[in-house]
């Protein structure tokens, strides 16, 4: 079992629609939870950043954690074109060698205008 | 956010030889830096884990001869793919971890095509 399990999509949505993204991970020990985006032949890069269960809120972005079910989540309100790209969601905590990150397999969105 | 730069950012050689790939964080000093492989439409690889003025960690299976990783301050790392092959082709990035909450960030990748 993969430390952290993402589904890799492809996912195809209509422009303005909600977008759900979700992973879940397997130890409980990890205590932060990240979520990259990556455009096409780019590095990733840092959308959100939480630490407790519950819901940070960032423009159109919200990403949620459920320690309790190990679930983590990724909201997208009103996706547009430009929000198509992989996103990656991540973990690390003190127990994964030192801080070492965990990453998702990506799951790639496209939004079509 | 904080910014990584990675450079060159597109690469070309020929079979045989060396390639350096830059990596530095700009307006922070980065703990540890991270170089990643990622091939088209896969997830990214962890190819090693360095911190500044030790030896570099390697995952399993990759070649710490074959790719030497200096990491000369906390602000530069260096990713050399010595006696590059075709098969070496691929997007290399790399992550610097600093700042309050130790949180990683990317590069924007080198792309390497060996002939």
């Amino acid at each position: 079992q993969k430390e952290v399990e993402q589904d890799p999509g492809p996912l195809s949505v209509p422009e303005g629609a909600i977008v759900s993204l979700n992973c879940t991970y397997s130890n409980s020990a990890f205590q932060y939870f990240m979520w990259y985006r990556q455009y096409s032949r780019k590095g990733p890069e840092l959308l959100m950043y939480t630490y407790s269960s519950g819901n940070k809120e960032d423009g159109r972005f919200t990403a949620q954690v459920d320690k309790s079910s190990k679930y983590i989540s990724l909201f997208i309100r009103d996706s547009q074109p430009s929000d198509s790209a992989t996103y990656l969601c991540a973990t690390t905590g003190a127990n994964t060698g030192g801080f070492k990150t965990i990453f998702g397999a990506g799951t790639r969105l496209f939004v079509k205008a | 956010g904080a910014v990584v730069s990675q450079h060159p950012s597109r690469v070309i050689c020929k079979s045989g030889t060396s390639v350096k790939i830059e990596c530095r964080s700009l307006d922070f000093q980065a703990t540890t830096m991270f170089w990643y492989r990622q091939f088209p439409k896969q997830s990214l690889m962890l190819m090693a884990t360095s911190n500044e003025g030790s030896k570099a960690t390697y995952e399993q299976g990759v070649e710490k001869d074959k790719f030497l990783i200096n990491h000369a301050s906390l602000t530069l790392s260096t990713l050399t793919v010595t006696s590059a092959h075709p098969e070496d082709s691929s997007f290399y990035i790399c992550s610097a971890r600093g700042g309050p909450q130790e949180t990683q960030y990317f590069g924007p990748g080198t792309r390497l095509l060996v002939l």
